[in-house]
């Protein structure tokens, strides 16, 4: 099940200069998009989501971008800090209860 | 900030014995979810719970799995006869609404079957 997919598996990103990251996917009855971190041995944190009537969604220093007619979530997070340094996910739904998952971001913030 | 727990955080279990994964969601949410990820791989979802009853199951969540919520509290999972390939982390989550609401996750269980 490749619906979701991030095909960079890590980053590595300077302290104080942008983040992105990226996620394409492929059903188009995706509504519901989000953005989720991860910590070592904890849970996926909520960070930003965005439903498909929109085009952007901005919550501080995180931003989620949507292209539809290119399939394709970006989340910006500027300025970039070492505690982002973490393993981000997207994930999308089509109006049910499930989420999709990609594979993961590696991100590492260089102090 | 309120939070989703989860106990046990690892549960070590002989193959073909049961065990029950337990989650505290956030106290007003309605809609409940269990996923697992297996090392390596993405979190894929199982199951959804909603008004005492399954909403949604994925083809994972097989006779082997049940849910309930026993009390106002306490929402479990439970593995009938464990195997193998049942080693993973587990996260239970909770969220307010069933659709574009974010979904809350627990920190885990680790599940190892021996």
């Amino acid at each position: 099940d490749q619906q979701v997919k991030q095909n960079s598996p890590s980053l590595s990103v300077q302290e104080g200069r942008i983040s992105i990251l990226n996620c394409d996917y492929t059903n188009s009855m995706f509504d519901y998009f989000l953005w989720y971190k991860k910590y070592p041995a904890e849970g996926p944190t909520f960070l930003i989501s965005i439903s498909s009537i929109k085009d952007k969604n901005e919550d501080g220093r995180f931003t989620v971008f949507l292209n539809k007619s290119a399939k394709h979530l970006s989340l910006h997070i500027v300025p970039s800090q070492p505690g982002d340094s973490a393993v981000y996910f997207c994930a999308a739904s089509e109006g049910t209860y499930k989420y999709i998952f990609g594979t993961g971001t590696r991100l590492k913030v260089l102090a | 900030e309120p939070e989703v727990t989860q106990t046990p955080s690892h549960q070590v279990t002989q193959m073909g014995q049961e065990v029950i994964l337990r989650c505290v969601p956030i106290s007003n949410h309605l809609y409940f979810y269990w996923y697992r990820q297996i090392l390596g791989q993405k979190v894929e979802f199982l199951v959804s719970f909603y008004n005492n009853e399954i909403s949604e199951k994925s083809e994972i969540f097989d006779d082997q799995f049940s849910v309930e919520r026993p009390d106002g509290s306490n929402f479990t999972l439970k593995i009938r006869s464990t195997k193998l390939e049942d080693s993973a982390m587990y996260f239970c989550a909770s969220a307010l609404t069933g659709s574009n609401q974010p979904q809350h996750f627990g920190d885990g269980t680790r599940l190892s079957i021996l």
